[in-house]
């Protein structure tokens, strides 16, 4: 089955820095990745997501990447604001029709005024 | 809101008793799910249902039940449970049981086991 791995685990930026989020997949056959968002106290939401035929999205100050090659995708923020402290889980999915999707164990970021 | 409404949003038990948790949705959706969110680790998926019928279930314990009476409603019945179950128990929905499926969570039961 499918394995992610997600890093950090905590991650602590200045307001207006960058964030990077990195997780790997262990199955090359995963297509689907979306990212979750959690604030503290809240439900999990989804704030974006890409496909394996697509290397890019972008949505604002969010984008993701994904190398299909290396089995890996990342999350970018760019321009933090306090509003983005969350934790931030990324999935991997694999092309069945069971919607058995592998989380990450998630990375609390903290975004610093 | 996201439309998946859970409850009770807290609940403390003894390993003796007898409790449900609720999970009810109005979108329209004909997949829903139980997860368990335990702290540093990743969702883990524990039961999935289509249309009102079990598709999976993740290796959970017995003393977990789910109960899908119509595609709106998710129970999760607990009995004898252990501390180590004590987590933030999840229900989602999503419009089909498909694996590029958005997931739509509800707020959560954070169950503790005394």
């Amino acid at each position: 089955g499918e394995n992610v791995e997600q890093h950090p685990s905590t991650l602590s930026v200045q307001e207006g820095d960058s964030a990077v989020i990195k997780c790997t997949y262990s199955d090359s056959a995963s297509n689907y990745f979306p990212w979750y968002k959690q604030e503290l106290g809240k439900r999990p939401q989804l704030i974006i997501d890409i496909r394996s035929n697509v290397g890019e999205k972008k949505d604002q100050r969010i984008a993701v990447t994904l190398n299909k090659t290396a089995k890996h995708f990342s999350l970018h923020i760019t321009e933090t604001q306090p509003e983005d402290s969350a934790v931030y889980f990324c999935a991997a999915s694999l092309p069945l029709n069971n919607n058995d999707m592998r989380f990450g164990a998630g990375t609390r970021l903290t975004v610093k005024p | 809101e996201t439309g998946v409404t859970q409850t009770p949003r807290h609940l403390v038990m003894g390993m003796t008793n007898k409790k449900s948790l609720k999970c009810e949705q109005h979108l329209g959706h004909n997949a829903m799910y139980w997860y368990k969110q335990s702290a540093k680790k990743p969702l883990e998926l524990m039961f999935v249902y289509n249309f009102k019928e079990q598709t999976e279930n993740n290796s959970v314990p017995s003393r977990f039940s789910p109960e899908c009476p119509n595609s709106s409603h998710l129970f999760l019945h607990l009995h004898t449970l252990q501390p180590e179950d004590s987590a933030l128990y999840l229900c989602a929905s999503s419009r089909q049981q498909a694996s590029n499926e958005k997931l739509f969570f509800g707020s959560g039961t954070q169950l503790s086991v005394l």
